[in-house]
């Protein structure tokens, strides 16, 4: 898991709920990324950000929002709009040049009651 | 039709057994290939990667890709229980691993 801290590691969301998923580093990278990955699926790209103060969408942002105001945090929102926020998500870091300077945090499960 | 498409499985095989895991992908601007392992209910980790074409072997593990046929193959040799996990694949443009494409996983299972 590297330095990566995400929270809670289970998540329990009522209808019409915001919630907010954690996500901690202490590697000093300067890019962070959110994943969703559905059972059987592979990882789609949520939202990230490259530097602190900005932040890109990714593949599948509907219904969710990021925030990035230190190097080390990069929360995730899963809003109300997102209608099948059932899933396993995951936040990672990456330092630059090679595919070996990214990292996973362990993951948060999120369910709908 | 996805990009990266990934051998579904899922793979029972006995301890001691050679696997062999398999993607196909469409975008030719696919430059890193990267091979992750997921144990049940955690983070991925990165097993290799390889730029390009060609082989690299890490221990028992072996990544091939043939940029020719748009195909990459994750080889275990002598493969062991402490392997069962998931195995995702993932292509990037470039260094920026974050916004690879993944594949859907093969869930291997090996039997002592």
């Amino acid at each position: 898991d590297g330095g990566i801290t995400q929270s809670p590691k289970y998540l329990f969301r009522k209808e019409g709920q915001n919630v907010t998923l954690s996500c901690e580093q202490n590697l000093n990278h300067d890019a962070m990324y959110w994943y969703r990955q559905d059972p059987g699926q592979g990882l789609r790209l949520i939202y990230y950000s490259q530097i602190v103060n900005d932040f890109q969408k990714g593949d599948i942002a509907e219904g969710y929002s990021v925030s990035r105001e230190k190097k080390e945090s990069f929360p995730l929102t899963v809003t109300s709009a997102q209608k099948n926020p059932t899933a396993f998500y995951l936040c990672a870091t990456h330092r630059g040049g090679s595919p070996e300077t990214q990292y996973f945090g362990p993951g948060t499960r999120l369910l709908v009651l | 039709q996805k990009e990266v498409e990934q051998d579904p499985g899922p793979l029972s095989v006995p301890e001691g057994a050679i696997v062999s895991l398999n993607c196909t992908y469409s975008n030719s601007a696919f430059q890193y290939f990267m091979w992750y392992r997921q144990y049940s209910r955690k983070g991925p980790e990165l097993l290799m990667y390889t730029y390009s074409s060609g082989n690299k072997e890490d221990g028992r593990f072996t990544a091939q890709v043939d940029k020719s046929s748009k195909y990459i193959s994750l080889f275990i040799r002598d493969s062991q229980p402490s392997d069962s996990a998931t195995y995702l694949c993932a292509m990037t443009i470039n260094t920026n691993a974050g916004k690879s494409t993944f594949g859907d996983g093969t869930t291997l299972t090996v039997k002592p």
